[in-house]
């Protein structure tokens, strides 16, 4: 079974500049959750999507964006990038209880 | 606001050893609590959970303690292998299908031979 997919890996972006985020949950899994983890910080929520709906959002500003699509993946949208948006964006995918975590996407902000 | 905190943010064990890490939380309302691992360049992965209505969990070598009038949990790995080095978060909820999912800082473990 393949597990959570993002992309891209890695991604260098300027201050002021866009980004989007790709997620693929695990196959069967409808509910997609997004974290962003700064150095020296736990992961922090994001947003939580489940059945194409935003379920959920953490305490960020409305910059964060994103959206679910109907076959479940998910994409997490950043405008006007700022130096502290710098981080590593963790998805993760549940069907129930357990959350699923990708590999993470690098986003570096010069 | 850091509802759940990990104060050391590194701990170092011998193998064979007991490793227990910590972790404390501020929401009474929490109810739901998990451990995770965390490998370099790899997303966490889940490793044990516990609800509050229970004080402690098991799973192989894995324990997870918890004291909610303490507002406190605990993993404890015995015995300790060098494959255990990694980061582990812990994580609380305030339902048991976890949808909204507070983490700590990590603890970073290494595991000496």
């Amino acid at each position: 079974e393949a597990g959570v997919t993002q992309s891209p890996t890695h991604l260098i972006k300027t201050r002021g500049q866009q980004v989007t985020l790709r997620c693929s949950p695990i196959s069967g899994h409808t509910s997609v959750y997004w974290y962003q983890q700064a150095l020296g910080l736990g992961l922090q929520f994001l947003l939580w999507y489940d059945e194409g709906e935003e379920r959920n959002r953490g305490n960020f500003p409305p910059r964060f964006s994103g959206r679910q699509f109907p076959n479940y993946s998910s994409e997490l949208n950043v405008n006007a990038l700022e130096l502290e948006d710098s981080a590593l964006y963790l998805c993760a995918s549940s069907l129930k209880d357990t959350q699923y975590f990708g590999p993470g996407t690098r986003l570096t902000v010069l | 606001d850091q509802q759940v905190k990990q104060n050391s943010p590194s701990l170092s064990v011998q193998e064979g050893r007991i490793s227990i890490l910590n972790c404390d939380y501020t929401n009474s309302m929490f109810d739901y609590f998990l451990w995770y691992k965390k490998y370099p360049a790899e997303g966490p992965t889940f490793l044990i959970s516990i609800s509050s209505i229970k004080d402690k969990n098991e799973d192989g070598r894995f324990t997870v303690f918890l004291n909610k009038s303490a507002k406190h949990l605990s993993l404890h790995i015995v015995p300790s292998q060098p494959g255990d080095s990694a980061v582990y978060f812990c994580a609380a909820s305030l339902f048991y299908n976890n949808n909204d999912m507070r983490f700590g800082a990590g603890t970073r473990l290494t595991v000496k031979p």
